[in-house]
């Protein structure tokens, strides 16, 4: 996981509240990504980025905003929190390679 | 569209076993593919990739995967399992150029004493 941060590691959230998750990386890579990921279905891409400025859509985008204002930085809003998005998310970079590299994940818990 | 099988959401092996993982892809283009590997409370690792050449490509740990075009597979195999193997394993699939990868739903993988 060297090179990608995620903050924090874990959160419970009430119905209808707000958070940021942040994701930062220090290898210079342009494209980064936010997965989800729930038991027995794998990972699934909620937004990604292609370099600063910007940004598209996933797999499963809805209840989520995203921004990309650096090549650092690329953080996660959830606007009101349902039980929907309890999981646990995923922040990756991609290389040259096409490898990807991911953080070590934010446990998310909506009650 | 590309998509990912993994077949098997548990395997069991006992220790020294051989381990054999299946992933089956769809891609309409030659595709890269992967094997990552996640241990728990962890972010998924690297085990291997095939982006062109050879077909059977040796990864970390002692892992080894076969690329067969006229099968679409990409097997994950070890001679002899170990206890740390125990990890959920995803197989992955991404176009030359593109910029989504698409992961199968992960396979977990018990090693017994």
């Amino acid at each position: 996981n060297a090179g990608v941060t995620q903050t924090p590691k874990f959160r419970i959230l009430k119905i209808g509240q707000s958070m940021t998750l942040q994701c930062a990386q220090d290898m210079n890579h342009n494209y980064m990504y936010w997965y989800r990921q729930d038991p027995g279905m794998g990972l699934k891409l909620i937004y990604y980025s292609v370099g600063a400025g910007i940004t598209d859509k996933g797999e499963v985008p809805n209840g989520y905003n995203v921004s990309r204002s650096t090549t650092e930085d690329f953080p996660l809003r959830l606007e009101l929190a349902a039980p929907s998005q309890t999981s646990v998310y995923f922040c990756a970079i991609r290389t040259s390679a096409d490898t990807q590299y991911f953080g070590p994940g934010t446990r998310l818990t909506v009650l | 569209a590309q998509s990912v099988t993994q077949l098997g959401s548990h395997v069991s092996v006992s220790e020294g076993a051989l381990v054999l993982l299946r992933c089956n892809y769809s891609s309409s283009v030659p595709p890269y593919l992967f094997w990552y590997v996640q241990y728990p409370n962890q972010g998924l690792q690297l085990l291997l990739k095939y982006t062109t050449g050879a077909t059977l490509v040796k990864g970390i740990n002692g892992f080894e995967a076969e690329f067969k075009k006229s099968e679409t597979s990409f097997h994950l195999t070890k001679p002899s399992a170990h206890m740390s193997d125990a990890a959920e394993y995803f197989c992955a699939v991404s176009l030359t150029g593109g910029f989504k990868t698409i992961f199968g739903a992960g396979t977990r993988l018990f090693v017994k004493a």
